[in-house]
Formats: C-alpha cells, sequence, structure tokens
C-alpha cells in the first residue's frame, strides 16, 4: 500500500519557470489538499479537492494551478516561479467519511527557485 | 477561522524522562478533530495521535497521551519515557467535524530536543 506518492522530492527552478509537482494516492480518498511549510509558520493550505472536478482554492493561492482529472491524482502547477515560492511542499489526502479523519501525506518537495 | 496555537517554538527533555507540548486552539464549533503530527528529520509527516471532541475521554498511544480541556480549548501532547527517536518538530492540528470544511489548520511546531 503506497499511501500517497508525491514526486519529485527536490527540485531547484528559475525565477519565472513553470513547473508541475506531482501526487497521486490509492486510499480512494475524496479529498486530496496541497500545503507549503515555511519556517516559523507551520502548514499552509494552497488548493484542495473534495472530489474529481472540484478545486478550490485554500489560504495562499497565489501563483499555483490544480486540476482534479481522476480521485487519485492531484497535481500542483506553478506557472511562473518566483523566489517567495522557494518552500517545502506538501500533497495530503483524507477520507470525507467521519469515521477516518486523519490525513495522510506525502514525502515532501523541497523547492528552490533561484 | 480556526486558529491553532503553539506557545513554545523549542523544547528540550532528558532521555527517559516525560515532557508535555502545549497547543490552544480557537473555534466556534463544537465537533471537531484535533491532532498531532510529528516531522522527523526526513520531513514525513506522522500522525501522532487524534482526538475528537465529542469524546471526554482523553486519546493514548503508548507512550503518547494528550490533556484535551475542551472548555478552555487547549489540547497538550505529553510523551512519557522519551526515547532519541521522539526528536523531531511536532505540529498541532485542528480539523473541522462539518462537510465542506476538511482543511487542517495547523500550529506553527515544536521542536522536541531529546537529551542523551
Amino acid at each position: 500500500n503506497a499511501g500517497v506518492t508525491q514526486t519529485p522530492k527536490f527540485q531547484v527552478l528559475k525565477t519565472g519557470q513553470s513547473m508541475t509537482l506531482q501526487c497521486a494516492q490509492d486510499m480512494n480518498h475524496e479529498y486530496m489538499s496541497w500545503y507549503r511549510q515555511d519556517p516559523g509558520m507551520g502548514l499552509r493550505l494552497i488548493h484542495y479537492s473534495v472530489g474529481a472536478g472540484i478545486t478550490d482554492q485554500g489560504e495562499v493561492p497565489n501563483g499555483y494551478n490544480v486540476s482534479r482529472s481522476t480521485t487519485e491524482d492531484f497535481p500542483l502547477r506553478l506557472l511562473s516561479a518566483a523566489p517567495s515560492q522557494t518552500s517545502v511542499y506538501f500533497c495530503a489526502s483524507s477520507s470525507l467519511r467521519k469515521r477516518e479523519p486523519e490525513a495522510f501525506f506525502g514525502q515532501g518537495t523541497r523547492l528552490t527557485v533561484v | 477561522a480556526q486558529t491553532v496555537t503553539q506557545s513554545q517554538p523549542e523544547m528540550s527533555v532528558q532521555e527517559a524522562e516525560t515532557v508535555t507540548l502545549s497547543c490552544t486552539y480557537d473555534t466556534s464549533e463544537s465537533d471537531y478533530y484535533l491532532f498531532w503530527y510529528k516531522q522527523p528529520p526526513s520531513r514525513q509527516m506522522i500522525l501522532v495521535i487524534r482526538q475528537e471532541a465529542y469524546k471526554q475521554q482523553n486519546a493514548t498511544e503508548n507512550r503518547f497521551s494528550v490533556n484535551f480541556q475542551k472548555a478552555a480549548k487547549s489540547f497538550s501532547l505529553k510523551i512519557s519515557d522519551s526515547q532519541l527517536g521522539d526528536a523531531a518538530m511536532y505540529f498541532c492540528a485542528y480539523r473541522s467535524s462539518n462537510f465542506g470544511n476538511e482543511k487542517l489548520t495547523f500550529g506553527t511546531g515544536t521542536r522536541l530536543t531529546i537529551i542523551p
């Protein structure tokens, strides 16, 4: 059981470049989300999805785009990378069933924008 | 909007001793979940323990237990018999039980050091 698979683990981008962070889960979870982690700020929600075809913005959505064409996959796109997007990114998934509220996380991506 | 506050940026404890990490939260909801996540140097986010707000009994998982005070909106984590492998960043997190509001709200974390 792979859980949540997130790639790549590390990435260096030049300012203005675009890239996609991949996230896939095999637990049939309805809810998927992307967070960024910055020192002293905890994890902040970027975008989330409650099912295929449904996405919405979180706390810090600017500069990011998402789509959800299948239950399993939830990629995060950086449209034009900026140094302020240097961070650690986490994908997470969870069930919408009330007895299974905990989120499962990918291994994270450390992104550096130079 | 819900907020989660961890007022201890860093804590240290002697190996085999007990340590308590603090967390307070603010919400107007009556039904929700609270979590403690551990992030070791590997960066992986690992669920340590969860608490349902409707349950009065404090959750326990082996050496980890919580002190959940709903009226005070407090949710502390106690680690007994601390081990070197407990060294990590610990995050407290809140999640509503209401459909359509499943996002996790995190505190800023507490870095725990274990002294051999």
